[in-house]
């Protein structure tokens, strides 16, 4: 099956910096990587859809200065926490469609920690 | 707006027994797919079946099949023969049809099988 690699796993950073998380389709293109959050306990709440050569579609209440997404190619996307907050403090799993599937393959998930 | 609504917070059953998760949704597509996706302890999304809405017939993956009703708008999974491994949280979860869609998730259903 499709394999999508999301790194780091687990990341701790200080108040105020930035942190980029990367997710990369291993055996196949991805032309739409989709953006996930997850706090403790809850479900995954779609945060943006990463669309290759374009900008993001953020869903509403997202800030996208502030969750910035860039996918320069077809097997990688990254998402930027800037300037990181403790409340930004959560699990972010990304996911990405083989074309023409419906199927959705996610990354492991990254463990995001801001102190 | 689509929305997806699991009203089963926890489940315990056990070990080889069979247990039904409920999932109900609500879309004004004529297009879509539904799916269910087991979160374990490693957080690791992993799809356990997936039903299109053009198919009359419920889809089934060895232990897991759903109840497909379209006209209700429900999705309910059954797990037969449960094992130890199953336990984990469960998500139901919508696409709009056509391509890469994002995931609608529901809230989740903690599933434990006891020894």
């Amino acid at each position: 099956g499709a394999v999508v690699s999301q790194h780091p796993s687990r990341v701790i950073c200080k108040s105020g910096t930035s942190v980029k998380i990367e997710c990369r389709s291993l055996d196949f293109q991805a032309t739409t990587m989709f953006w996930y959050r997850q706090f403790p306990k809850q479900s995954l709440m779609l945060m943006a859809t990463s669309n290759e050569g374009s900008k993001a579609t953020y869903e509403q209440g997202v800030e996208k200065d502030k969750f910035l997404i860039n996918h320069a190619s077809l097997t990688l996307s990254t998402l930027t926490v800037t300037s990181a907050h403790p409340e930004d403090s959560s699990f972010y799993i990304c996911s990405a469609n083989h074309r023409g599937l419906t199927e959705a393959f996610f990354g492991q998930g990254t463990r995001l920690t801001v102190v | 707006a689509q929305t997806v609504t699991q009203s089963q917070p926890e489940m315990s059953v056990q070990e080889a027994e069979t247990v039904t998760l409920s999932c109900t949704y609500d879309t004004s597509e004529s297009n879509y797919y539904l799916f269910w996706y087991k979160q374990p302890p490693s957080r690791q999304m992993i799809l356990v079946i997936r039903q299109e809405a053009y198919k009359q017939q419920n889809a089934t993956e060895n232990r897991f099949s759903v109840n497909f009703q379209k006209a209700a708008k429900s999705f309910s999974l059954k797990i037969s023969d449960s094992q130890l491994g199953d336990t984990a949280m469960y998500f139901c979860a919508f696409s709009a049809g056509g391509g890469a869609q994002k995931l609608v998730f529901g809230q989740g259903t903690r599933l434990t099988i006891n020894p």
